[in-house]
């Protein structure tokens, strides 16, 4: 059975970056029938796609986070990351890590969320 | 980006009814969408992709119909494990967008 799991620093500091690993256990991040992909959600808030990242290190983005995200994967580890610099009180939320098959663009396995603060 | 607003944002249901949420997109996006759900405290969970696929699973009182940019997620008849959160989400190009939610409440 496919596992997703976030782990990262639960409490960040205004400027500073983001950093978030999902480790996959139960299968393979080097398939190629799969994208790996960070969403969010704020506090008592809706979903909000951040990227994904295909094992090749191809990566598709959301503009509004502009320059800010990076997204990037150890395949030797079975992981990916994110990556998300200069953050302000706006970017408190639960982020999830999800697989979505390559063709098509459904997220059908999820992490169970961790939550980020930031807070000085 | 594609715009997706669900309607209605919330609403009152007793267990057994029939329950239609609506997801328009604010453009043509195929059938590509999917409908999740969401319960508090735990990550969402794929209902129907491609518009009108049940995922493997899923109880057959969900269903979902629509293309183009009208989409609807139907809940034959409501159990009360069925209260939660719904969200339909676009995949027909980056970025992928969400709807806003719809919050199924017990009456």
């Amino acid at each position: 059975q496919l596992q997703l799991q976030e782990s990262g620093p639960g409490l960040v500091k205004p400027s500073e970056t983001l950093s978030l690993t999902c480790t996959v256990s139960g299968g393979s991040i080097s398939s190629s029938s799969y994208y790996w992909g960070w969403i969010r959600q704020p506090p008592g808030e809706g979903l909000e796609w951040i990227g994904i990242i295909f094992y090749t290190g191809s990566t598709y983005y959301n503009p509004s986070f502009q320059s800010r995200v990076t997204i990037s994967v150890d395949t030797s580890k079975n992981q990916f990351s994110l990556k998300l610099t200069s953050v302000t009180a706006s970017d408190t939320a639960i982020y999830y890590c999800a697989r979505r098959p390559y063709s098509g663009g459904w997220f059908d396995y999820w992490g169970q969320g961790t939550l980020v603060t930031v807070s000085s | 980006a594609i715009q997706m607003t669900q309607s209605p944002s919330s609403l009152s249901a007793s267990v057994g009814d029939r329950v239609t949420i609506t997801c328009r997109a604010s453009q043509g996006i195929r059938n590509d969408l999917g409908w999740y759900q969401q319960k508090p405290g735990k990550a969402p969970k794929l209902l129907i992709y491609a518009a009108s696929s049940l995922q493997s699973g899923v109880p057959s009182r969900f269903s979902g119909s629509g293309s183009g940019t009208d989409f609807t997620l139907t809940i034959s008849s409501l159990q009360p494990e069925d209260f939660a959160t719904y969200y339909c989400l676009q995949d027909y190009s980056y970025p992928q967008t969400f709807g806003q939610g719809t919050k199924v409440e017990i009456k």
